[in-house]
């Protein structure tokens, strides 16, 4: 039972368009959602998180959005940079509780 | 300064062998947990410790066993190694227990293989 899905395995952006990567999720009981960044032989590093109680949150060039009706949360990168080519895993948790992953999306930013 | 390091970064064994990886973090943290990452890239949650206490015990085999010695380490210890445990281990650390605004905090993973 995967709770938490990233459907696209990858995704190529040209440097300086926006990036999307999307996560949907299954559990209504989530109410933290996090993004996670990582580089190869590297563990994930916190990007960026939102609440349920909001449905946007924005730190520089990275935005994330959450549709809590359609259990559905993206991650927006503008611009984007060669440096931003990682994985990105999206995690839910509730309350206290235990993080659920995505699978990850690779990211590819072509300079 | 590394926030949680583990060791050892790689670990090649053979069936049926024991073996432990260590952690440790200093960022003062009351969490800390394990990980596994299979071939599929899934990463799922082993293990987790509140304050040398376990908190969260997925189904695991028994053949894996962790050890808090104190709120800043957690090893894993795992017998009987079978070719299925082969998997990248992540040791995180959180402060609370992973609710709002905490964050985990990774190491750089040990990649272990059973031959």
């Amino acid at each position: 039972d995967q709770q938490v899905k990233q459907n696209s395995p990858s995704l190529s952006v040209q440097e300086g368009r926006i990036s999307i990567l999307n996560c949907d999720y299954t559990n209504s009981m989530f109410d933290y959602f996090l993004w996670y960044k990582k580089y190869p032989a590297e563990g994930p590093t916190f990007l960026i998180s939102i609440s349920s109680i909001k449905d946007k949150n924005e730190d520089g060039r990275f935005t994330v959005f959450l549709n809590k009706s359609a259990k559905h949360l993206s991650l927006h990168i503008v611009p984007s940079q060669p440096g931003d080519s990682a994985v990105y895993f999206c995690a839910a948790s509730a309350w206290a509780g235990k993080s659920t992953f995505g699978d990850g999306t690779t990211l590819t930013v072509k300079p | 300064d590394t926030a949680v390091s583990q060791t050892p970064k790689y670990l090649v064994t053979q069936m049926g062998n024991d073996k432990s990886i260590k952690c440790e973090q200093n960022l003062g943290h009351d969490t800390m947990y394990w990980y596994k990452q299979d071939s599929k890239k899934f990463l799922k949650i082993m293990f987790s410790y509140n304050n040398k206490e376990l908190i969260i015990n997925e189904t695991v085999p028994n053949r894996f066993s962790p050890k808090s010695p104190d709120k800043a380490h957690l090893n894993l210890h795992i017998n009987s190694l079978e070719l299925g445990d082969s998997a990248v281990y992540f040791c995180a650390s959180s402060q609370g227990q992973g609710g709002v605004s905490s964050p985990l905090h990774f190491g750089n993973g040990t990649r272990l293989t059973v031959t």
